[in-house]
């Protein structure tokens, strides 16, 4: 398998403008994670799905934010309007069932990233 | 809420040398503390994952201990090589928010003197 994948893998884009960032998780893999890694505040999960159902957005930091996963092998995060402070590298990625309780699952994988500039 | 520190944030040694490198957390009802490696312009990749049952784990020259009762992890790094030089994540999956959750410490950036 290629990997979770993601792009763009670099982005440059002018304030007020509407951002969208795209992944491909592994095959058969049911829970998708967002994450954006900055240097002030380190890795942060956003949002999470499981078979593709949004389960968790609590980490979305505001209503600019939105994420979707239409279906298995596809998931979009977008900022609509963006302003320099969204500027960070969004990771996702991609595992089986993570676990219950003190069962602890399977591995998460990381995509490359998408980075990120909003000037 | 978890909290989950490392330090030092960067640490330089000669290769070949064994080395140690500390996370803490506040929270000690965890289910699993977990070690990443990240590289340059790259995603993480798992290294070690540590259930809360066990006290250590192994992989080739990494060794991850875990002691809940004073919130802290080791990874241990035998016959430390350059390629080895990384940012080092660890990050915890909490009780209180199900192994889906991660908290993240900010790294340890290491650096692997020829």
């Amino acid at each position: 398998d290629a990997g979770v994948i993601q792009s763009p893998r670099h982005e440059v884009t002018e304030m007020g403008q509407e951002v969208t960032l795209r992944c491909k998780p592994i095959s058969g893999h049911d829970y998708l994670f967002w994450y954006r890694q900055t240097m002030m505040r380190g890795l942060e999960l956003l949002i999470y799905f499981n078979n593709n159902v949004p389960i968790d957005d609590s980490g979305m930091p505001e209503d600019r934010f939105s994420a979707k996963m239409p279906n298995a092998s596809f998931s979009t995060l977008k900022i609509q309007p963006s302003e320099p402070r969204d500027s960070a590298v969004y990771f996702c990625a991609s595992s089986l069932d993570p676990g219950t309780g003190n069962w602890s699952g399977n591995t998460i994988y990381f995509g490359e990233g998408s980075w990120l500039t909003v000037v | 809420k978890q909290e989950v520190t490392q330090i030092p944030a960067a640490l330089s040694v000669p290769e070949g040398e064994n080395l140690v490198l500390n996370c803490s957390f506040t929270d000690s009802a965890i289910y699993n503390l977990q070690w990443f490696r990240q590289d340059p312009g790259k995603g993480l990749t798992s290294l070690l994952l540590i259930q809360s049952s066990q006290r250590e784990q192994t992989s080739g020259r990494l060794n991850a201990s875990l002691d809940k009762s004073s919130g802290r992890s080791t990874l241990y790094i035998a016959a430390s090589q350059p390629g080895d030089s990384a940012t080092y994540l660890c990050a915890a999956a909490s009780a209180n928010f199900g192994n889906e959750k991660l908290t993240f410490g900010t790294g340890t950036r290491l650096t692997i003197i020829p």
